[in-house]
């Protein structure tokens, strides 16, 4: 089987701009999440869906929203884009959501997005 | 989530056994630990989680210490394909929404 994927893989943005970022879950998995990796750190969660609901968000301006479709793949956006933004997306998916006890996420490679 | 303390590096030979200290000194009873890894350019890897017994897959083996405050996570036989920055995470899966990830280790393993 598949595993987690996302598109693009790198993508380089100018201030203000927006961006997409797309992700397939493996199949099966009704659970999509996101993460932002900067540089030198771990993963900071930005949101989690399960069956097209936000089921959490971290802290993260508003200008980041993402949203989930019927065949559980996913997308991030982000608008007004600043440098502060450049990171790896990484997109994770489970079976089950946050709330059950065997929480195995998988992560795609993720998006590295650059912005100048 | 409770907060994880590991050290920034190791380093440890090709072939020998890498343990991987992580403090959970303030762990509740319904937190879990949980072990990731993220291999240079890709994204984090499940490896093992536990609760309060130690644990073993084919992947590692996690001892969990009786008072519950620090763990290690064993590498049996480390291989260079075992270089990565692995993350101790303490989870109440019953209500977490998400992975705290912290610093990790950066597991160097050399000839």
């Amino acid at each position: 089987d598949a595993g987690v994927t996302q598109s693009p893989t790198h993508l380089i943005k100018t201030r203000g701009q927006q961006v997409t970022l797309r992700c397939s879950p493996i199949s099966g998995h009704k659970s999509v999440s996101w993460y932002q990796q900067v540089l030198g750190q771990g993963p900071q969660f930005i949101f989690q869906y399960y069956e097209k609901e936000e089921r959490g968000r971290g802290n993260f301006p508003d200008r980041f929203s993402a949203r989930q479709f019927p065949n559980y793949s996913s997308e991030l956006n982000v608008n007004a884009l600043l440098l502060g933004d450049s990171a790896l997306y990484l997109c994770a998916s489970s079976r089950l959501p946050a709330g059950t006890v065997v929480y195995e996420q998988y992560f795609g490679p993720g998006t590295r997005l650059t912005v100048t | 989530d409770a907060k994880t303390t590991q050290p920034p590096s190791m380093d440890c030979a090709e072939g020998r056994a890498a343990n991987l200290p992580c403090n959970h000194s303030t762990i509740s009873g319904n937190e879990y630990v949980y072990w990731y890894r993220q291999i240079h350019s890709q994204g984090p890897q499940y490896i093992i989680h536990g609760l309060k017994n130690n644990e073993t897959n084919e992947m590692a083996s996690l001892i969990i210490t009786e008072d519950r405050k620090s763990s290690t996570l064993i590498l049996p036989h480390a291989t260079l394909r075992d270089t990565a920055v692995y993350y101790c995470i303490a989870l109440n899966t019953g209500t977490a929404s998400k992975l705290t990830f912290g610093t990790g280790t950066r597991l160097q393993v050399t000839l």
